[in-house]
């Protein structure tokens, strides 16, 4: 079965503390995104990756890193975690005809 | 920059009650059109999308959209909303591979 999957789906943590966010997909895509959605502001890009190696930043980069060393996989690092980065993420993978395939989210609270 | 608009926050109806869902987006090229829904506690599903072609584009569930190009506008159709659809519905549009634009959303509540 095609799927995205992200990994933990909720965290609580406190300010500083760095954490991932994993992201996998199954289907070979090359490209795959990361979206935080927040209430009244849809969802917005922060990072995505045309392939292995290859990141760029998205609309609201600022406090994340991303990695892709292998094409299934793209982890959002938060370094230092602040409480505006509590929010609801999304990582996606982008199919052949431009569609988004999104994973199930994962609830960010940071104290 | 580009942008989408969703004018409808939060739309309340009956069960049976015809839906649209309005979207308007600014942008002067060549874009991709999207319909998601996002159900309570789930993650964003495709709905619809337009790519090219006839304007009037079918997706799951009984919807509808209609790209009218002249007004930058791809709004969302179902002649008769069903409890179950209650959701929050985004449009989104794609200028290219990665950048894709997403509205604020619309919430729906259909009242049984």
């Amino acid at each position: 079965e095609a799927q995205v999957t992200q990994n933990p789906r909720y965290l609580i943590t406190v300010t500083g503390k760095k954490l991932t966010v994993t992201c996998s997909q199954n289907m070979n895509h090359e490209y795959m995104s990361w979206y935080r959605q927040d209430p009244g502001l849809g969802l917005r890009q922060i990072y995505y990756s045309m392939n292995v190696e290859v990141t760029d930043k998205g609309d609201v980069p600022e406090g994340y890193k991303v990695s892709r060393k292998e094409k299934r996989n793209f982890p959002l690092i938060l370094e230092s975690p602040s409480p505006n980065q509590t929010s609801l993420y999304f990582c996606a993978s982008i199919g052949l005809y431009n569609e988004q395939f999104f994973g199930p989210g994962t609830r960010l609270t940071v104290l | 920059a580009q942008s989408v608009s969703q004018h409808n926050h939060h739309v309340i109806l009956s069960e049976a009650a015809s839906l649209e869902l309005g979207c308007n987006y600014s942008y002067g090229g060549t874009v991709n059109l999207f319909w998601y829904v996002q159900y309570p506690g789930q993650h964003l599903q495709l709905l619809l999308k337009y790519f090219s072609g006839d304007p009037l584009v079918k997706g799951i569930k009984g919807f509808e959209a209609e790209f009218i190009k002249s007004k930058f506008s791809f709004n969302l159709r179902k002649p008769s909303v069903q409890w179950s659809d209650t959701a929050e519905y985004f449009c989104a549009v794609q200028t290219g591979a990665n950048n894709l634009f997403f509205g604020t959303g619309t919430r729906l509540t259909v009242i049984p």
